[in-house]
C-alpha cells in the first residue's frame, strides 16, 4: 500500500499564488491519477481537479494542477487567492487494490 | 441529475455491527464503469476510504478495515450498503457514500451529504 503525504497546512494573502503538495510513497505518481478535493466545514467534499490537471466545468481556472516525477508527488495551485478559497484540501489516487486519500491540508486566506 | 443520500443508525454500541444503505438516483449500478464507494471522517480528522463497489459487483477494501467491511449493491433499488463488525469508539466518524467512475480516474465526482455515526455505550 502506498500513503500520499500532504502539509498539514498552508496560508497566504489574498491575491497571490500558492501551491500544496502532495507527495506518493511508493510506486509512480504517474501511474494513477490523482484527484483533488475542497473541503468546507460543514460540508461534503467537491472536486476541482480530476485525472491530474482537469477542471470540472464551474471549477474557476485560478485552479490547476500537475504531476512531477522526479519528485514523484502532485500539486495543486490556486492562483489569485479569494477568502472563498479557504478550506481544507485533499489529493486522492489510487493503484489496482485501494483507493487513497492524503491527510488534508488547511489552506487559509488571510 | 445524480444525487446519494446515506441512511442508518445515528448512534452504536461498542461491539455491535452498523449496517449504512447509499440510495441514488441518476445512473445505475449496471452501468459499465460506474462504482459506488464509501469514505469516512472522523470529527476533526481526515477522509478514510473505506470500499468500492463496481457495475460488474467487483469490490474493493480499505487493507486495515477489510476483516470488518462488507459491501453489497441492489441493482435494482438502486442502493449500495455498507456494514461494519465491532464497532469501537474510535469508529465515530461522518460516513459518505460517492459516485465514481473508472472512466474518469476514480475521480469521487458526486458525494451524499453524509451521515454522522457515533460510537458510544
Amino acid at each position: 500500500n502506498f500513503m500520499l503525504t500532504q502539509p498539514h497546512s498552508v496560508s497566504e494573502s489574498p491575491g497571490k499564488t500558492v501551491t500544496i503538495s502532495c507527495t506518493r510513497s511508493s510506486g509512480s505518481i504517474a501511474s494513477n491519477y490523482v484527484q483533488w478535493y475542497q473541503q468546507r466545514p460543514g460540508s461534503a467534499p467537491t472536486t476541482v481537479i480530476y485525472e491530474d490537471n482537469q477542471r470540472p466545468s464551474g471549477v474557476p481556472d485560478r485552479f490547476s494542477g500537475s504531476i512531477d516525477s522526479s519528485s514523484n508527488s502532485a500539486s495543486l495551485t490556486i492562483s489569485g487567492l479569494k477568502t472563498e478559497d479557504e478550506a481544507d484540501y485533499y489529493c486522492q489516487s489510487y493503484d489496482s487494490s485501494n483507493v487513497v486519500f492524503g491527510g488534508g491540508t488547511k489552506l487559509t486566506v488571510l | 441529475q445524480i444525487t446519494l443520500k446515506e441512511s442508518g443508525p445515528t448512534l452504536v454500541k461498542p461491539t455491535q455491527t452498523l449496517t449504512l444503505t447509499c440510495t441514488f438516483s441518476g445512473f445505475s449500478l449496471s452501468t459499465s464503469g460506474v462504482g459506488v464507494g464509501w469514505i469516512r471522517q472522523p470529527p476533526g480528522k481526515a477522509l478514510e476510504w473505506l470500499a468500492l463497489i463496481y457495475w460488474d459487483d467487483d469490490k474493493r477494501y480499505s487493507p486495515s478495515l477489510k476483516s470488518r467491511l462488507t459491501i453489497t449493491k441492489d441493482t435494482s433499488k438502486n442502493q449500495v450498503v455498507l456494514t461494519m463488525t465491532n464497532m469501537d469508539p474510535v469508529d465515530t466518524a461522518t460516513y459518505y457514500c460517492a459516485h465514481t467512475s473508472q472512466w474518469l480516474g476514480q475521480n469521487f465526482d458526486y458525494w451524499g451529504q453524509g451521515t454522522l455515526v457515533t460510537v458510544s455505550s
